[in-house]
């Protein structure tokens, strides 16, 4: 049973437009949420993190939007740049817990 | 920050060989260290949770003879891939769990195995 969904295996975006990327979740005990980006052939790398205290998190271009009661977060990023073509896992956790990883979703930010 | 080094980036070894890679974190020490496979154009697919000084906990379906995974220190977790097969090919990766939940997994960068 998978904890963490990212239903759109993948994604195309507009160089300039806002890339949205979506991440549900099944386990209500799971209380800090993670971003992080993947270039091929390289390991991933944190991008951004949310605590399930607050419902939003910014940092710069990226910014994190939590919805507890729906259980569903999602990654903002505007405006999308070429660099930002990669592979987006979201990942939880609750309390002492290792984090869970969503499959991914790739994003194409077409010039 | 925290940095995990993976070694070695690429390796190609023929059918039947043993090959070890190391996951190393630099600057912080690892209880628990992960060890992840990736298809061509697929998801991370956790492979065993590696904890120091203990046996490694493995995934459903990943052979734990095949995969033997060492953790014997708080910094080092080695994975080797015994008896390598041209279907055991592909990109393995590393991440270690540092002392708190901040910035979650540090990733190492990753090696491209190719069994030929």
């Amino acid at each position: 049973d998978q904890q963490v969904k990212q239903n759109s295996p993948s994604l195309s975006v507009q160089e300039g437009r806002i890339s949205i990327l979506n991440c549900d979740y099944t386990n209500s005990m799971f209380d800090y949420f993670l971003w992080y980006k993947k270039y091929p052939a390289e390991g991933p790398t944190f991008l951004i993190s949310i605590s399930s205290i607050k419902d939003k998190n910014e940092d710069g271009r990226f910014t994190v939007f939590l919805n507890k009661s729906a259980k569903h977060l999602s990654l903002h990023i505007v405006p999308s740049q070429p660099g930002d073509s990669a592979v987006y896992f979201c990942a939880a956790s609750a309390p002492g817990q290792n984090f869970v990883f969503g499959p991914g979703t790739r994003l194409s930010v077409l010039p | 920050g925290a940095v995990v080094s993976q070694h070695p980036s690429r390796v190609i070894c023929k059918s039947g060989t043993s090959v070890k890679i190391e996951c190393r974190s630099l600057d912080f020490q690892a209880t628990t260290m992960f060890w992840y496979r990736q298809f061509p154009k697929q998801s991370l697919m956790l492979m065993a949770t590696s904890n120091e000084g203990s046996k490694a906990t493995y995934e459903q379906g990943v052979e734990k003879d095949k995969f033997l995974i060492n953790h014997a220190s708080l910094t080092l977790s080695t994975l080797t891939v015994t008896s390598a097969h041209p279907e055991d090919s592909s990109f393995y990766i590393c991440s270690a769990r540092g002392p708190g939940r901040g910035n979650g997994y540090t990733f190492g960068s990753g090696t491209r195995l190719t069994v030929v």
